[in-house]
């Protein structure tokens, strides 16, 4: 059974501070991972889609990592802002329809 | 702005009852999935179409069904509503199989007493 794993489950961080989450994930049959935003009320947002060991990608204050020999991403939020309070869930492709979902980190700033 | 759009935002139904959820995308997309997520658990896989009037199940179909009629629109369709579908439910497209991606909708939460 294939299980995407998301750490922490939630976390409350002070405005300015930065913060890092991890997705850990199969390492055989890699295909894709993505990274999602997902605020109340609103549709999941993707922030960045990652295909190849070693993937650094940034928007923003936002960057993710990724290795897909040991399995895992990295997203870091740097200076958080209250408007990043979100929930951030990562999904594992193998290369089929199907996409297996983290639980996700769900983030709250404080101002 | 391309858009995933679902019907409703909240719903209450009562068990028994026969509950249908609409979904429209405005980008073309040949694939249209349904999801739900629970507290603790990572969204779910109910349903999913790659082409109009083609459907597969997905990790949990069990209780629902789907309609493809049209290539913009994807509607799940609850039978006989029970208490434990009483859940967030979300609609996702792309345009691939694989590797591309989805836009979501932005969710019904539906609740079944």
């Amino acid at each position: 059974i294939l299980n995407v794993e998301q750490s922490p489950q939630s976390l409350h961080v002070q405005e300015g501070d930065s913060t890092n989450f991890t997705c850990s994930f199969p390492s055989s049959n890699f295909y894709a991972l993505h990274w999602y935003r997902w605020e109340t009320a609103k549709s999941p947002e993707a922030l960045f889609v990652m295909t190849l060991n070693g993937d650094e990608k940034k928007k923003g204050r936002i960057s993710a990592t990724l290795n897909t020999k040991e399995g895992y991403s990295y997203l870091y939020i740097k200076g958080s802002q209250p408007e990043d309070s979100a929930t951030y869930l990562c999904a594992f492709s193998s290369g089929t329809y199907k996409y297996i979902f983290g639980t996700g980190t769900r983030l709250k700033v404080l101002a | 702005d391309v858009k995933v759009t679902q019907s409703s935002r909240y719903l209450v139904k009562r068990t028994g009852e026969k509950v249908f959820l609409e979904c429209v995308q405005d980008m073309d997309h040949e694939n249209m999935f349904w999801y739900r997520q629970d507290p603790g658990l990572g969204l779910r896989l109910i349903y999913f179409s790659y082409d109009v009037k083609m459907k597969e199940k997905g990790d949990i179909p069990e209780g629902y069904s789907v309609s493809r009629e049209k290539k913009e629109r994807f509607s799940l369709i609850l039978e006989s509503a029970s208490t434990n579908q009483t859940s967030m439910y979300l609609c996702a497209s792309s345009p691939m199989m694989t590797g591309g991606g989805y836009t979501f909708g932005s969710g019904t939460r539906l609740t079944v007493v």
